[in-house]
């Protein structure tokens, strides 16, 4: 099956700074997310992106297709954004079957 | 509009005992998900299912059933709990792939331990 490789696996930051997250997968995706995992264990999703960038505020993912990698970059972070961050893919070209693989997270604390 | 939510948020059980999680969504949402996380590693699918009364297995499936009678409604059963259940459960809803702007909604988890 599918790799799904998240790095840097744990990452901690002064408040203010700014961070970039990579997820790299060793096939072609027709479907990639971002997700954050916050502190108190619930996962909320930050971006659909299986190619382009994206924007939502402080936060922006970029995913090359062609080079099997997103990234997700964070801006002027704050402490609500500690938390873990998974990427989720689905290689699966069938319609209707809508599995997804996550990689094994990065985990942000953000110091105030 | 409650989105997606499990019941119970916690439970333990001893070693052989069953029991069943129960996960409900009011998104209208046709695909409907099970996953389990364990310490220090992503979230991994039991099962799935892809309307009323189908499912299918994911890629941890052994030990576990589940059902979907209603589409509102997914649930997961241990029959037999093992020790190595022990896990935080998610479940998750999409919508049907149209738009190819699918995206899956997370429930709140479920603590079980088995002991």
């Amino acid at each position: 099956g599918i790799q799904v490789e998240q790095s840097p696996p744990d990452l901690i930051l002064q408040e203010g700074a700014n961070s970039t997250l990579r997820c790299n997968f060793s096939d072609s995706v027709n479907n990639l997310q971002w997700f954050h995992q916050n502190p108190w264990g619930q996962l909320i999703n930050l971006f659909y992106i299986p190619s382009g960038t994206k924007q939502n505020g402080r936060l922006s993912a970029t995913t090359v297709a062609t080079e099997r990698y997103s990234l997700l970059y964070i801006s002027s972070s704050q402490t609500t954004d500690s938390g873990v961050y998974f990427c989720a893919v689905n290689t699966d070209r069938i319609f209707g079957n809508e599995k997804l693989t996550f990689g094994t997270g990065t985990r942000l604390t953000i110091i105030p | 509009n409650a989105g997606v939510t499990q019941t119970p948020k916690f439970r333990v059980l001893k070693t052989g005992q069953s029991m069943t999680l129960l996960c409900a969504q009011d998104m209208n949402h046709e695909y409907m998900y099970w996953y389990r996380q364990d310490p220090g590693m992503g979230l991994r699918l039991i099962h799935y299912s892809v309307g009323e009364g189908t499912t299918a297995k994911g890629e941890v499936p052994d030990g576990y059933n589940v059902s979907r009678l209603k589409k509102q409604n997914f649930l997961l059963g241990l029959e037999s709990a093992a020790p190595s259940q022990t896990s935080v459960y998610f479940c998750a809803s999409s919508k049907k792939r149209e738009a190819n702007t699918d995206t899956q909604y997370f429930g709140p988890g479920t603590r079980l331990t088995v002991l």
